[in-house]
């Protein structure tokens, strides 16, 4: 149980273009939705939490017009990188959770890998 | 106040051995600490959870070890196998919907 699937595990397209990531919760109803960023060897760097039918709340220094997040239903958010550039190159990893994203176990997409040229 | 610290950074263990990993936190008012495992390429998987009224959790080969006065908890993988090997995160959070605080990691290689 609690499956959560990412779509594309990897992308590659030229600078300019705009990106869209897929998060689904498959077995179960997402209340919060969450948007991590990984840089190689590094931890995980939380861009923006997102609950279904409201404004995804943005970390301190993630802009909010270049990382669009939308969570339309309780089981899919997405994430679209707008103009995308070769700094915008990283790992992009989803989590979906069932509480109020605070106690409660986070499950994780397998992430996307997106490679701007 | 809100940094989960992790260490060590890496480790390298035997086949059969014990790996131990140690993370501290400052803000007592977390209330949830899980542990995940990540393997290169994927994403994390949760591997244990423990709450801080306990002060032990065991699922097979893990253990999370919890000390509420030092502030402090461990992941301990008894029998460590090569499959082991992968970057083990701690975490810590609180209701209210605060988000999850991660360690930096530890990268852990098991030798066969």
């Amino acid at each position: 149980g609690a499956v959560v699937s990412q779509h594309p595990s990897w992308v590659i397209c030229k600078s300019g273009t705009s990106v869209k990531i897929e998060c689904r919760s498959l077995d179960f109803q997402a209340t919060t939705m969450f948007w991590y960023r990984q840089f190689p060897k590094q931890s995980l760097m939380l861009m923006a939490t997102s609950n279904e039918g409201s404004k995804a709340t943005y970390e301190q220094g993630v802009e909010k017009d270049k990382f669009l997040i939308n969570h339309a239903s309780l089981t899919l958010s997405t994430l679209t990188v707008t103009s995308a550039h070769p700094e915008d190159s990283s790992f992009y990893i989803c989590s979906a959770t069932t509480g109020g994203g605070g106690n409660q176990p986070q499950h994780f997409g397998d992430g996307t890998r997106l490679s701007i040229l | 106040q809100q940094q989960v610290k992790q260490s060590p950074q890496s480790l390298i263990v035997q086949k059969g051995g014990i790996s131990i990993i140690n993370c501290a936190y400052e803000n007592t008012a977390f209330d949830y600490f899980p542990w995940y495992q990540q393997f290169p390429g994927k994403g994390p998987a949760l591997l244990i959870a423990i709450r801080p009224d306990v002060s032990e959790k065991k699922e097979g080969r893990f253990t999370i070890s919890f000390n509420k006065s030092a502030k402090q908890f461990s992941l301990h993988i008894m029998d460590s196998q090569p499959g082991d090997s992968a970057t083990y995160f701690c975490a810590a959070s609180m209701g209210g919907g605060f988000k999850t605080i991660f360690g930096a990691g530890t990268r852990l290689f098991v030798k066969a």
